[in-house]
């Protein structure tokens, strides 16, 4: 069974430029979380995604977005960078099963993905 | 708005000591509760998932708790040993959105 991994591990930009980061999903999984997390701070949900759509978003500016193609893999783009953005992005894998109220399981996150904006 | 809170921020206690880490949470209508274990500058390693119907889970030496009606969670950490230094985070999905609620994390230190 292969786990969440995320490309690149480590990345430096400076303000105004564009990031995009990827997240291949563990074996299994349908469901793709992102996540932004501050030093000493507990990550902040961005956005989920479902059967290749977003599926609720968190407290970010539309300047973030992502993608989930057919084989549940996933992208996290970033424009205009600010400096604020220097973070760990994770992404999260898990499952979910077909139905409206249906909601996602257990959570199974990459290494992260660190991003420094100068 | 769901809030998370995880009390103390920060524990150090000698190796082989049994202790407790607390996390409360403002909303009792949740779907579920994860507790994660983070080493610095890596990702979240899940524990335990304890479901909403759930009282308790246990996998080897940790054993979580869930109170729904006073909020609150706890992680049991048995026979602690320096291995288990790292930040441990809970975290909340509740019924009404897919946005999962983090706590800032109980960093733990175990000393040999």
């Amino acid at each position: 069974e292969t786990g969440v991994t995320q490309s690149p591990t480590h990345l430096i930009k400076t303000r105004g430029q564009q990031v995009t980061l990827r997240c291949s999903s563990q074996s299994g999984h349908n469901t793709v979380s992102w996540y932004q997390q501050a030093l000493g701070q507990g990550p902040q949900f961005i956005f989920q995604y479902y059967r290749e759509e977003e599926n609720g978003r968190g407290n970010f500016p539309p300047r973030f977005s992502g993608l989930q193609f057919p084989n549940y893999s996933s992208e996290l783009n970033v424009n205009a960078l600010e400096l604020d953005d220097s973070a760990l992005y994770l992404c999260a894998s898990s499952w979910r099963t077909s139905g409206r109220r249906t909601k996602t399981g257990e959570l199974f996150f990459g290494e992260g993905s660190r991003l420094t904006v100068l | 708005k769901q809030e998370v809170t995880q009390i103390p921020a920060a524990l150090s206690v000698p190796e082989g000591e049994n202790l407790v880490l607390n996390c409360s949470f403002t909303d009792s209508a949740i779907y579920n509760l994860q507790w994660f274990r983070q080493d610095p500058g890596k990702g979240l390693t899940s524990l335990l998932l304890i479901q909403s119907s759930q009282r308790e889970q246990t996998s080897g030496r940790l054993n979580a708790s869930l109170d729904k009606s006073s909020g609150r969670s706890t992680l049991y950490i048995a026979a602690s040993q320096p291995g288990d230094s790292a930040t441990y985070l809970c975290a909340v999905l509740s019924y009404n959105n897919n946005d999962m609620r983090f706590g800032a994390g109980t960093r733990l230190t175990v000393k040999p």
